[in-house]
């Protein structure tokens, strides 16, 4: 069966680090996307790419990065990691008829 | 500015009670409308999405939604709930010709026995 994964599930490390999330989905889709869920502000867009070597800035997209090399993978990159960015993070992929498909989500701590 | 908007933060309701998630959205023209569900600590699973056509739509798990153009809503319901249907429930648009969606806040909903 197709699906999104997500790896680390689970990330702890220190203020100013490079961290990278891993994404990777086998629908063959050509939109993805990456959230972060915070309480009470529900998921806010990241970034997101619509094809190979397209990617686009979201709402909060200071201190992220993206990039899009093949169709199955967007990793997610914080330059230089702050505490503001501790949160859950989720990739998504969708097809033209706009339904997303979302991963498991990853769980990234600050310190 | 798009906005969507999901009045209840937090609704409980009694096991075979219905009920109702509300949804209202700001944009200049009728987008497309889905209801995510999220179980603790899980990603979020698509209950239903409206594009055209018939106004009140099924989804899985027994829920449904009416698109109500008049109103801007786009409320979820369910006759009858289930323990587990305890969970957060998001309502997403994203405007037609466009792929990205925009989230309410959530509804948390706790079923009490």
């Amino acid at each position: 069966d197709a699906e999104i994964t997500q790896s680390p599930r689970h990330k702890i490390t220190e203020t100013g680090r490079q961290v990278t999330l891993a994404c990777h989905q086998t629908w063959n889709h050509n939109n993805m996307f990456w959230y972060r869920q915070d309480l009470g502000h529900g998921l806010r867009l990241i970034h997101y790419s619509y094809g190979v070597q397209d990617t686009n800035k979201g709402e909060v997209s200071d201190g992220y990065s993206v990039s899009r090399s093949n169709t199955e993978d967007l990793p997610l990159t914080l330059e230089s990691a702050a505490s503001s960015q501790t949160s859950v993070y989720f990739c998504a992929s969708s097809e033209s008829t706009g339904e997303q498909y979302f991963g498991p989500g990853t769980r990234l701590t600050v310190t | 500015a798009q906005s969507v908007t999901q009045p209840d933060i937090h609704i409980t309701v009694s096991e075979g009670a219905s009920l109702e998630l509300r949804c209202n959205y700001s944009y200049g023209a009728t987008p497309y409308l889905f209801w995510y569900v999220q179980s603790p600590g899980q990603g979020l699973q698509l209950l239903l999405k409206y594009f055209s056509g018939d106004t009140l739509v099924q989804g899985i798990k027994g829920f449904e939604a009416e698109f109500k153009r008049s109103q801007s809503s786009f409320n979820l319901r369910k006759p009858s709930v289930h323990w587990s249907d305890a969970a957060e429930y998001f309502c997403a648009v994203g405007p037609r010709g466009d792929y990205k969606l925009s989230f309410g806040a959530g509804t948390t909903v706790t079923v009490r026995a």
